[in-house]
């Protein structure tokens, strides 16, 4: 079982979409990274969240450490939100990220 | 937030030859992370790059076939030796910003697309 797991690996939505990506992990963490990867590779750090909720523009990110997951939410979605979204988590005392298997957003007008 | 470029960004070599690839960042920053993502897979992270010191490899991974160069705080390089088709990756660097008020992100450069013939 991988430690980061999320959920699901590949959405399709119609633009205006609510969407909602689930991230799931099974070690300790500092903190939790959301990030975005364009179809060239290019990687954008979205939101790292220790707790509690974040919000950028139309992306919302939660997370809950108890239950040890996390949502990342776009709201009104848009073909240019099309492109794989990464959950990684910091281990706790240490500078290393373990990475989830990535969402394929493709979001169609 | 750092700003970080890579060179190449992509490229199509032999196999059994060499490729070098570029990370340099805005700000000077400690510590700098090599990542490989083979193809349909998420990010592996190859090692781990100080200023002054030699790298930290992960399990599988070893300075033979990967070394690694950190001149200085803004600088580095990875080089992929002896390249095989299963070489063929986006090879990524990233950066820890410890920015104030105790917190910290990841930068990620924009990557090398590297195909192996």
């Amino acid at each position: 079982k991988n430690e980061v797991e999320q959920s699901p690996q590949n959405l399709t939505a119609q633009e205006g979409e609510f969407i909602t990506i689930n991230c799931s992990y099974s070690v300790g963490i500092s903190a939790l990274h959301w990030l975005q990867q364009h179809p060239g590779g290019g990687i954008v750090s979205l939101f790292m969240l220790s707790s509690g909720k974040k919000k950028h523009g139309r992306l919302i990110a939660t997370i809950n450490i108890q239950e040890k997951h996390s949502s990342l939410h776009i709201t009104a979605s848009h073909p240019r939100d099309s492109a794989v979204y990464i959950c990684a988590v910091g281990l706790y005392n240490t500078d290393k990220l373990i990475f989830g298997t990535g969402t394929r957003l493709q979001v169609f007008p | 937030s750092a700003v970080i470029s890579q060179k190449p960004s992509r490229d199509i070599c032999q196999r059994g030859t060499s490729l070098t690839i570029q990370c340099q960042v805005d700000s000077q920053v400690t510590m700098m992370f090599w990542y490989r993502q083979q193809p349909g897979q998420s990010l592996t992270l190859i090692a781990t790059a100080n200023q002054g010191s030699e790298a930290t490899y992960e399990s599988g991974f070893v300075i033979d076939k990967f070394p690694i160069s950190r001149p200085n705080l803004t600088f580095s390089t990875l080089t992929v030796s002896n390249l095989s088709p299963e070489d063929s990756s986006i090879y990524l660097c990233s950066v820890e910003d410890h920015g104030g008020a105790n917190w910290e992100t990841q930068y990620f450069g924009p990557g090398t697309r590297l195909l192996v013939l």
